[in-house]
């Protein structure tokens, strides 16, 4: 049975200081995805990754997916306040099940 | 505009009172989802559907029906809602393919309060 866990659950930083998030996974996924969900909104997508050893960047965010150790990453890069959000990642098990980590509540201090 | 709607967005009802949150997507995608988000648990599968006439259970389905009667619609049906049903439930969608860019579009939420 896939599980995915994140961590840390909460994060508060300092704008300008980098940091990652990390999401494992138990068992095999074709594929990892890494959503947004500001506070009393809907989710939003920010990356799929689909292969070991992928990469994908979006200005200050750059997710990366290790699918031997079963872990991707989500690096936060110089935060600013705009990116203070809930961060979800989530695995695909089979080709229609999505099993969601508990997520990372992001706060950027000014 | 493409998008995922959901109705109602806010809802209180009484336990036992059978209820029905629609979801309608525009954007011509084969699979439909429904989560709930409950705090310290992230998003939990109900139920998903393939295409029309083909859904199946998720990680939570117990106390849910769902129907995929046409290709934009997903109704979540609560026979006889229980106070451990409150929660924010997300309608979501994508096409369901293999495709590289092939992504869950969700919903703006419905919050259900079960008294």
């Amino acid at each position: 049975e896939l599980k995915v866990e994140q961590n840390p659950l909460f994060l508060s930083m300092q704008e300008g200081k980098n940091y990652t998030i990390y999401c494992n996974y138990s068992t095999t996924s074709d594929r990892l995805y890494w959503y947004r969900q500001d506070p009393g909104k809907s989710l939003e997508s920010l990356f799929v990754l689909l292969s070991n050893g992928a990469v994908k960047q979006e200005g200050r965010l750059m997710a990366s997916l290790d699918t031997k150790a079963r872990l991707s990453t989500l690096h936060i890069t110089a935060a600013v306040h705009d990116l203070s959000a809930t961060y979800f990642c989530a695995a695909r098990s089979g080709t229609y099940k999505y099993i969601f980590g508990t997520g990372t509540r992001l706060k950027v201090l000014a | 505009e493409a998008q995922v709607t959901q109705n109602p967005r806010y809802l209180i009802t009484v336990t036992g009172k059978k209820l029905t949150v629609t979801c309608s997507q525009n954007m011509n995608h084969e699979y439909m989802s429904w989560y709930r988000q409950d705090p310290g648990l992230g998003l939990r599968q109900i139920y998903y559907s393939m295409n029309v006439e083909v859904t199946d259970k998720g990680d939570v389905p117990e106390g849910y029906k769902v129907s995929r009667k046409e290709k934009r619609n997903f109704p979540l049906i609560l026979e006889s809602p229980s106070p451990n049903q409150t929660s924010l439930y997300f309608c979501a969608s994508s096409f369901g393919r293999l495709a590289d860019t092939d992504t869950q579009y969700f919903g703006p939420g419905t919050r259900l309060t079960v008294l």
